[in-house]
């Protein structure tokens, strides 16, 4: 069965640093996302990509945050100069964008659990 | 207007109960309406979903029920199992905006007792 796959599973940065989040959406599917959740909260939405262009952004989303389909398979997240508050578990989806039975399903890769020292 | 509010926050039932989760939105633009259940250590994985011109979806154990009045919809487990054991969230999405984010609610875990 496909699925969303991203890497590393588990980032440790300091305060200040880049980190780049890598995804692999499902192979067929043209709609990929970033969502985050930081420990015991709901999961929130930052970015939704389509046509190699970013369709919306969250207040989240701000000039730290920027995302890159660089190749045919790849979609990444790059937090530019990381903060102690941008500690949170990152999800990757991706939906083919199609009505019918699975209406827009988003599948949802197992996240980066990213700990900002 | 975008948030989604999920009660209650935490459940226990016992083996064989029924599980309710309820979840209510204020923007009315919203018009998908899916459940996703999320194990520890993993990603929100979907569950049922329910568009707003039906009253009630069934899949197995698993029913949605929406009053568009209301705006409220609900998550009913029946014959609640151990292995449903797991942290839900309702969530919603309008058309032609972000390519249908998804607007999470709070969350919900349920502890079914064996």
């Amino acid at each position: 069965e496909p699925e969303v796959t991203q890497t590393p599973s588990h980032q440790v940065t300091q305060m200040g640093q880049e980190v780049i989040l890598r995804c692999v959406p499902i192979s067929n599917h043209l709609y990929f996302y970033w969502y985050r959740q930081i420990l015991g909260q709901k999961v929130e939405f930052l970015v939704s990509f389509y046509n190699n262009e970013i369709s919306e952004k969250s207040e989240i989303f701000d000039d730290q945050f920027s995302v890159e389909r660089p190749d045919g398979s790849n979609f990444t997240l790059k937090i530019r100069s990381t903060k102690l508050e941008d500690s949170a578990m990152y999800f990757c989806a991706s939906s083919d964008g199609t009505s019918g039975h699975s209406y827009n399903e988003q599948f949802f890769g197992p996240g980066t659990r990213l700990t900002v020292l | 207007q975008q948030q989604v509010k999920q009660s209650p926050q935490s459940l226990i039932v016992q083996k064989g109960g029924i599980s309710i989760i309820n979840c209510a939105y204020e923007n009315t633009a919203f018009d998908y309406f899916p459940w996703y259940q999320q194990f520890p250590g993993k990603g929100p994985a979907l569950l049922i979903a329910i568009r707003p011109d039906v009253s009630e979806k069934k899949e197995g154990r698993f029913t949605i029920s929406f009053n568009k009045s209301a705006k409220q919809f609900s998550l009913h487990i029946m014959d609640s199992q151990p292995g449903d054991s797991a942290t839900y969230f309702c969530a919603a999405s309008k058309p032609d905006t972000g390519r249908r984010a998804l607007t999470f609610g709070s969350g919900t875990r349920l502890q079914v007792q064996p």
